[in-house]
């Protein structure tokens, strides 16, 4: 298995603009999850989801975040507007069961809004 | 507000010696404990972990301790290797969640 994939590994863009993160989770893994790593706060979880349906979003930030999995091989991180604070690495992890059978995650996406 | 805590945000240590590094956290819900390890460019990748029911957890030159009353844990390399240095992660959850809370990570530097 390749692993998770995460596309862009970067991307930088102006304020104001949509950004849009994607990811491949690992085929099987039921559960997928949205982390955003900052130095002050290390790694944050925005979203996680279960077969598809988001099951816990009280990590995102605000309303400009949205996140979607419309079938079992992908799942979007929308940011819109973005602004500079959303500077981040934003990394995706996969699952097939609780914390204990452990997450496999993606290489990230960094962001830089300017 | 931040359930685990990594109060060294970096650790500078010799080729050979143990390194320590320490995590903190205030949920007494949490009864899992993970340590992840990152290098630059790349996700984190699990390391070891451990559960309430144990103070201590080894693999290899990695070993983790828990302190439950303390609420403290930590992961003790040894010897430690240039192969190490990366930014270790304390993770908690309790057992059987699907959530990880996070610390904010401690970047170790083995030093030749």
């Amino acid at each position: 298995d390749a692993g998770v994939i995460q596309s862009p590994r970067h991307e930088v863009t102006e304020m104001g603009q949509e950004v849009t993160l994607r990811c491949k989770p690992i085929s099987g893994h039921d559960y997928l999850f949205w982390y955003r790593q900052t130095m002050m706060r290390g790694l944050e979880l925005l979203i996680y989801f279960n077969n598809n349906v988001p099951i816990d979003d009280s990590g995102m930030p605000e309303d400009r975040f949205s996140a979607k999995m419309p079938n079992a091989s992908f799942s979007t991180l929308k940011i819109q507007p973005s602004e500079p604070r959303d500077s981040a690495v934003y990394f995706c992890a996969s699952s097939y069961g609780p914390v204990n059978y452990g997450y496999t995650f993606g290489s990230g996406t960094r962001l830089t809004v300017v | 507000d931040q359930q685990v805590k990594q109060n060294s945000p970096s650790l500078s240590v010799q080729e050979g010696r143990i390194s320590i590094l320490n995590c903190d956290y205030t949920n007494s819900m949490f009864d899992y404990f993970l340590w992840y390890k990152k290098y630059p460019a790349e996700g984190p990748t699990f390391l070891i972990s451990i559960s309430s029911i144990k103070d201590k957890n080894e693999d290899g030159r990695f070993t983790v301790f828990l302190n439950k009353s303390a609420k403290h844990l930590s992961l003790h390399i040894v010897p430690s290797q240039p192969g190490d240095s990366a930014v270790y992660f304390c993770a908690a959850s309790a057992y059987n969640d699907y959530k990880l809370s996070f610390g904010a990570g401690t970047t170790v530097t083995v030093r030749a």
